[in-house]
């Protein structure tokens, strides 16, 4: 396992449609962060797993967003009804609990909505 | 409400010289502060990351200085490389409560390292 993985890399998408993302992280780490990320700026925060329990969902979270993570292995983001303001890089990172580990990114899900 | 602000937005620097980017943070319960290194269609990779019970951490070239009182901290790279040009973000989390973990990012400085 040599660190978070995604898939898929890039997404194109027409508005309306539905997209789904997934996420592996690092095998032993029991938190999974998604972030989001838009030309020039800094990520910002969405949601987190603990585990399989989503424990925070960012403001930026409309209600077409939604986040599981079955079993607290893999997790998968859904976008719903996709806008064009949707188009962004989905980021994904995990971590271990103990200790308040650091924080390792995947290389991330291009969206583009059409 | 912006958190951690960054600054410059963009360094251009000569090979051998130093790049010093800067970070100011609003919430004193912050607690851990690392710094990322994003290269285009790139996720961040993990760079260095400093707990506020030090002023400076160091790790080859790169070096963290953290100012409490000023609610500051700065990455210094020493001798810096072409190969360093990327995107470099600061950021921030809490140590603790439900938002354990949560990063919140600086706005990002787009370094040059001309040859």
């Amino acid at each position: 396992d040599t660190g978070v993985s995604q898939d898929p890399r890039h997404k194109i998408t027409k508005r309306g449609q539905n997209v789904t993302f997934r996420c592996d992280p690092i095998s032993e780490h029991n938190r999974l962060y998604w972030y989001r990320q838009t030309l020039g700026q800094g990520p910002e925060f969405l949601t987190y797993f603990q585990n399989e329990a989503q424990l925070e969902k960012s403001r930026l979270l409309s209600d077409r967003f939604s986040a599981e993570r079955p079993k607290g292995s893999f997790s998968t983001l859904e976008i719903q009804r996709t806008e064009q303001g949707d188009s962004a890089m989905y980021l994904c990172a995990s971590s271990q609990l103990a200790g308040g580990g650091p924080q390792y990114f995947g290389p991330g899900t291009r969206l583009l909505v059409l | 409400q912006q958190q951690v602000k960054q600054s410059p937005q963009s360094l251009i620097v000569q090979k051998g010289g130093i790049s010093i980017i800067n970070c100011a943070y609003e919430n004193t319960a912050f607690d851990y502060f690392p710094w990322y290194q994003q290269f285009p269609g790139k996720g961040p990779a993990l760079l260095i990351a400093i707990r506020p019970d030090v002023s400076e951490k160091k790790e080859g070239r790169f070096t963290i200085s953290f100012n409490k009182s000023a609610k500051q901290f700065s990455l210094h790279i020493m001798d810096s490389q072409p190969g360093d040009s990327a995107t470099y973000f600061c950021a921030a989390s809490l140590h603790g409560g439900t938002s354990y973990g949560k990063l919140t990012f600086g706005q990002g400085t787009i370094l040059t390292v001309h040859p």
